[in-house]
C-alpha cells in the first residue's frame, strides 16, 4: 500500500512570496489533515477534511493560508503571502473512516521564508 | 485549555535499558490516548492507542500505561536499541475530530 504522498519536500521563498504544497492521501482515505510543525514543536493541526468538506479549519490563519481538496482526493495548501513565521514543516496525514484515531503521514515539506 | 506537557529535555539510556517518557495533559478527560513515533525528516508513525478504561496495553516492546486520575501516560520501552533513537510524541482527542499533539521528547539510545 502507498503511503501519503507530499510534495515538494524542500522550498525555499522570500517572504511576502507565495507557495504551495500538494499532498496524495492513501488510497480509500476519506479524512486527510495538514499540520505545521515548528521546529521543536509538535504538529498543530490547520485544516481537516472529510471527503471534499471542511470539517475543522479554526487553526488555519486565513487571511494567508487557504487549502482545497478537489473530488474527495488530492489536496493543496496555499500560502500567500508568507511571512517569516511559517517557516515550517508542513504535514499532509489521512486516515479512513473505520479506523479514523490512526493518521498516516506523509515526509512533510520543510518550508523556509527568508 | 486543553494542554499536553511531555519532558522536552532529551533521554539518554544505555542499550537494553528501558526507556520511560511521560505525558501529562490538563484542562480534560480524553476518551483515549496515543503515542506517535518520528524520525528526523519524516512524518510521525502511528504506534499505539489506549482507552480511557485500559490501564495499560502491550505491543511488542512497548507498554503504555493510562492514569486518568493523575492525568497522566507512561510509554516504556523495553530491552532498548539504538533504533529506537527518535522523537516520541503523545497525541489527544481534542473534541469534534481535533487531535493535539505534544512537542515530543527525544530518546537517544546508545550502544
Amino acid at each position: 500500500e502507498a503511503g501519503v504522498a507530499q510534495s515538494p519536500r524542500y522550498k525555499i521563498i522570500e517572504k511576502r512570496q507565495s507557495v504551495a504544497f500538494w499532498c496524495n492521501p492513501i488510497s480509500g482515505h476519506a479524512t486527510l489533515y495538514w499540520y505545521q510543525q515548528i521546529l521543536g514543536q509538535g504538529p498543530k493541526l490547520l485544516i481537516q477534511f472529510q471527503n471534499n468538506g471542511v470539517v475543522d479549519d479554526s487553526q488555519l490563519p486565513k487571511d494567508r493560508f487557504s487549502a482545497e481538496r478537489l473530488k474527495g482526493v488530492d489536496s493543496t495548501l496555499k500560502i500567500q503571502p508568507a511571512k517569516l513565521e511559517d517557516s515550517a514543516v508542513y504535514l499532509c496525514a489521512s486516515s479512513s473512516q473505520t479506523v479514523a484515531y490512526e493518521q498516516y503521514f506523509g515526509p512533510g515539506t520543510r518550508l523556509t521564508v527568508t | 485549555s486543553q494542554k499536553i506537557e511531555q519532558n522536552s529535555e532529551a533521554l539518554n539510556i544505555q542499550e537494553g535499558k528501558t526507556a520511560t517518557l511521560t505525558c501529562n495533559y490538563t484542562n480534560y478527560s480524553p476518551a483515549y490516548l496515543q503515542w506517535y513515533r518520528q524520525d528526523p525528516g519524516r512524518g510521525p508513525v502511528f504506534l499505539l492507542l489506549i482507552r480511557e478504561n485500559e490501564k495499560e496495553k502491550r505491543k511488542e516492546r512497548l507498554k503504555v500505561t493510562f492514569d486518568t486520575t493523575l492525568k497522566q501516560s507512561l510509554f516504556h520501552i523495553t530491552a532498548s536499541q539504538p533504533a529506537d533513537s527518535a522523537t516520541y510524541l503523545c497525541a489527544l482527542p481534542a473534541g469534534g475530530f481535533k487531535t493535539i499533539f505534544g512537542a515530543g521528547t527525544r530518546l537517544f539510545v546508545k550502544a
